[in-house]
């Protein structure tokens, strides 16, 4: 496909269960970002990778919340023992090079019961 | 204070309406802005990318940034029922690096 792929689209998980959401980047694109998106607010920065090299996870919230990128492209996002409070829409973004554009998925809608 | 501030709306205007939406920001050291649209459901879509301060236009869509000031607006002419979602500013100091997001601004347009 054309665009960047997230599944799955949707997942309920209960309180205290392990979740892991997959983002496929375009074809290509050398940095990858996660986004977590609240009800209502704007997208806020998670971590981003160049390649398979993590350069940035300062917005993780805990360390709950662990991404990986083993070989460059496909990336996962784990969160341990999801809490209510991670409910959220989960945006994965992908850029050719630094100072391009993102190109964001229509995300993984996670709600934690 | 949040590093960029957006009135959240909701906006509703009728058809053929000049819409103006607005952020302001408050680090100087950011340099590059965007406007990203964002449909129910979906991903956000990129729709303008300026560096500089001054206006730059994209068919119905005019970018305006000043920086003296920390505001960025952003016009749609001419607006469309299709033109109803939320709209995200986004600003970052370097051109991809993380962007940090207003609220975002939920617009209606009314046939």
């Amino acid at each position: 496909g054309a665009g960047v792929s997230q599944s799955p689209r949707y997942k309920v998980a209960k309180r205290g269960q392990d979740v892991a959401l997959r983002c496929d980047p375009i074809s290509g694109h050398v940095s990858l970002f996660w986004y977590q998106q609240a009800l209502g607010q704007g997208p806020e920065f998670l971590t981003y990778f160049q390649n398979e090299a993590q350069l940035d996870k300062s917005g993780l919230p805990s360390d709950r919340f662990f991404a990986e990128r083993p070989e460059g492209s496909v990336s996962t996002l784990k969160i341990q023992r999801t809490q209510q409070e991670d409910s959220a829409v989960y945006l994965c973004a992908s850029s050719f090079e630094y100072n391009s554009p993102l190109h964001f998925g229509n995300g993984t809608r996670l709600t934690v019961t | 204070q949040k590093e960029v501030e957006q009135d959240p709306g909701p906006l509703s205007v009728p058809e053929g309406a000049i819409v103006s939406l607005n952020c302001t920001y408050s680090n100087s050291a950011f340099q590059y802005f965007m406007w990203y649209r964002q449909y129910s459901r979906k991903g956000p879509e990129l729709l303008m990318y300026t560096y500089s301060s001054g206006n730059k236009e994209d068919g119905r869509f005019t970018a305006q940034v000043d920086k003296s000031s920390k505001y960025i607006s952003l016009f749609i002419r001419d607006s469309q029922p299709s033109d109803s979602a939320t709209y995200l500013c986004a600003i970052t100091q370097g051109g991809s690096e993380k962007l940090v997001f207003g609220k975002g601004t939920k617009l209606t347009v009314n046939p």
